[in-house]
């Protein structure tokens, strides 16, 4: 079975430029959670949706920050613009059931993103 | 907020020996699940608690979920070097949480 598929892998760019992070589910999952991971802030939970939808946005950061999922099997992330401080790995993870935390979830290999 | 918390926050140990982390909720928690992140890799996931006091385990490592459902911690015996990398706790509670982790090191 195929896992969760993010791309890039990695990406580098400058500042002020927009980043756009896309994440593929694994089919059937319904439950989609966007991570952020830092050294300094551990793994934050950004996003997550059900259904498609957007349930809980508390953990995005700034309005820099936004996600959207328009079909059950894509998912976009983007940062627009881009700051050094959004440098960090980002992790895209799904699970069957609704609400975070209450099936196993699956992550991506995540991108990692450097802002110059 | 909800937190979760973990210690210690990096553990040495010489192959062979046992290792345990703990995990502390300030909150009460619905459940608890546990995470293992390889270096470079991203996190896996391991097992869930769900019942006061509920012990788990797969071969070499043990869960346990305390009776109050704010703590948990994960043992595992006889280390090896397989088992080196970070191990999450998160705790679902008023949210979804991760823990910092605990970062093992297993020396040959």
């Amino acid at each position: 079975d195929a896992g969760v598929i993010q791309s890039p892998r990695h990406e580098v760019t400058e500042m002020g430029q927009e980043v756009t992070l896309r994440c593929k589910p694994i089919s059937g999952h319904n439950s989609l959670f966007w991570y952020r991971q830092t050294m300094m802030r551990g793994l934050e939970l950004l996003i997550y949706f059900n259904n498609n939808v957007p349930i809980d946005d508390s953990g995005m950061p700034e309005d820099r920050f936004s996600a959207k999922m328009p079909n059950a099997s894509f998912s976009t992330l983007k940062i627009q613009p881009s700051e050094p401080r959004d440098s960090a790995v980002y992790f895209c993870a799904s699970s069957r059931g609704q609400g975070a935390g209450n099936q196993p979830q699956h992550f991506g290999d995540g991108t990692r993103l450097s802002i110059l | 907020g909800q937190q979760v918390m973990q210690i210690p926050q990096y553990q040495h140990v010489q192959e062979g020996e046992d290792f345990t982390t703990y995990c502390n909720s300030s909150t009460t928690l619905s459940n608890i699940q546990w995470y293992k992140q390889r270096p470079g890799g991203h996190p896996v996931f391991l097992i869930q608690l769900v019942k006061s006091g509920e012990v788990k385990k797969q071969k070499r490592l043990t869960f346990q979920f305390g009776e109050a459902k704010k703590n948990s911690s994960l043992h595992i015996t006889a280390t090896q070097t397989t088992d080196v990398g970070t191990y999450f706790c998160a705790g679902r509670g008023q949210n979804f949480v991760f823990g910092p982790g605990t970062r093992l090191s297993v020396l040959p």
